[in-house]
């Protein structure tokens, strides 16, 4: 399968401070990203969807100012977590696709702990 | 809304035995419905997938699940169970024309030597 690469895959950083999160497809274009967050022994809830070149759609209760997504290239989406909190610690997963009705990548996460 | 249940956070099975990972889901239309298995430390991949075609589908690393609509399951299944196989396993749902994928909470299964 595509190869979605995710970096880093662990952080940490001091409240207060941002923290940028990359996405990329290496092998393919994804024309649509997935932001993921999971908390301890949780599922996957779905934070926002990107589409390239446009404004990311975001779930219900995601701060949009507080998690910026930008979705410049077609191999890359960056998360940014503003001014963040210990509350905000957490595994976050990106997920790419090609287009409408193809399987969707998984990148390998990135762990957020925040002091 | 769409929802999927699984209904054990944890199994443990021993070397060569059957595994059953067991998923309900809700529906008000037909759903498609995913398994992936997440590896400590690493992305998601996908074993297998439903999407209205045959109801018995075969995945890969000798997965496989059963989509059966009158219990509104769709349990994974092997064999045979291998130490490799110990992960944690998410059964997922969406609807057509919906790319949201609906998580369940996760079975991690374990594998006794």
């Amino acid at each position: 399968g595509a190869v979605v690469s995710q970096h880093p895959s662990r952080v940490i950083c001091k409240s207060g401070t941002s923290v940028k999160i990359e996405c990329r497809s290496l092998d393919f274009q994804a024309t649509t990203m997935f932001w993921y967050r999971q908390f301890p022994k949780q599922s996957l809830m779905l934070m926002a969807t990107s589409n390239e070149g446009s404004k990311a759609t975001y779930e219900q209760g995601v701060e949009k100012d507080k998690f910026l997504i930008n979705h410049a290239s077609l191999t890359l989406s960056t998360l940014t977590v503003t001014s963040a909190h210990p509350e905000d610690s957490s595994f976050y997963i990106c997920s790419a696709r090609y287009t409408e009705n193809t399987e969707a990548f998984f990148g390998q996460g990135t762990r957020l702990t925040v002091v | 809304a769409q929802s999927v249940t699984q209904l054990d956070s944890h199994v443990s099975v021993s070397e060569g035995t059957p595994v059953l990972l067991r998923c309900n889901y809700s529906s008000s239309y037909s759903p498609s419905l995913f398994w992936y298995v997440q590896h400590p430390n690493k992305g998601l991949q996908l074993l297998l997938k439903y999407t209205s075609a045959a109801t018995l589908v075969k995945g890969i690393n000798g997965f496989e699940a059963e989509f059966k609509k009158s219990e509104t399951s769709f349990h994974l299944t092997k064999p045979s169970a291998h130490m490799s196989d110990a992960a944690e396993y998410f059964c997922v749902v969406s609807y057509f024309g919906n790319e949201k994928l609906t998580f369940g909470t996760g079975t991690r299964l374990t594998i006794i030597p």
